[in-house]
């Protein structure tokens, strides 16, 4: 079945430096990738929708310059949170369609999520 | 604005008897409902979808109620297993959303004893 890898699984690190997220389409090639948000007992909240070539596109509310989302290969989507505070504290989760001829409804795949822990 | 509710943050079943998730929207352009099942620190893992045009799907002991009408769904789990104790998200989509993402609910935590 088809597969998405997230790295890393946890980590930490200090208020004002960076930390990037990678997700992986490990068996199928996905053009568009999605990084959702969770905090503690609440829903999984869309950042952004990134697309393979392109400029992402964020949700409202969502800080561009803050959360940075490449999507440089079919298989590979990095999002970067720069200059991290500790209200970015999170649970980040990347997602990715299979686009192998399935219609648009197809489910997502999820990756195992990031745990970020900013001190 | 919420468009994906799900009432009950959370559920205790016994093993063995019927775990019934109830979840409502408001959109009523979603046409395609899915439930995907949450274990803590995973991403969510899929586990039944159904299209606006049915009103039932079954899959093993996990079956997906449609009322359109109500702007209602539900998932069933018979018989409840332990393992099946998680969290729960439904989510819809439709064709116009950007790049069909899904709109997921606060999900509903399942516990199920033994």
């Amino acid at each position: 079945g088809a597969v998405v890898s997230q790295h890393p699984s946890r980590v930490i690190c200090k208020s004002g430096t960076s930390v990037k997220i990678e997700c992986r389409s490990l068996d199928f090639q996905a053009t568009t990738m999605f990084w959702y948000r969770q905090f503690p007992k609440q829903s999984l909240m869309l950042m952004a929708t990134s697309n393979e070539g392109s400029k992402a596109t964020y949700e409202q509310g969502v800080e561009k310059d803050k959360f940075l989302i490449n999507h440089a290969s079919l298989t590979l989507s990095t999002l970067t949170v720069t200059s991290a505070h500790p209200e970015d504290s999170s649970f980040y989760i990347c997602s990715a369609r299979d686009m192998r001829g399935l219609p648009y409804n197809s489910p997502l795949h999820f990756g195992n999520g990031t745990r970020l822990t900013v001190t | 604005d919420q468009q994906v509710k799900q009432n009950s943050p959370s559920l205790s079943v016994q093993e063995g008897r019927i775990s019934i998730l109830n979840c409502d929207y408001t959109n009523s352009m979603f046409d395609y409902f899915l439930w995907y099942k949450k274990y803590p620190a995973e991403g969510p893992t899929f586990l039944i979808s159904i299209s606006s045009i049915k009103d039932k799907n079954e899959d093993g002991r996990f079956t997906v109620f449609l009322n359109k009408s109500a702007k209602h769904l539900s998932l069933h789990i018979v018989p409840s297993q332990p393992g099946d104790s998680a969290v729960y998200f439904c989510a819809a989509s439709y064709p116009g959303a950007g790049s069909y993402q899904l709109t997921f609910g606060k999900g509903t935590k399942l516990s199920v004893i033994p």
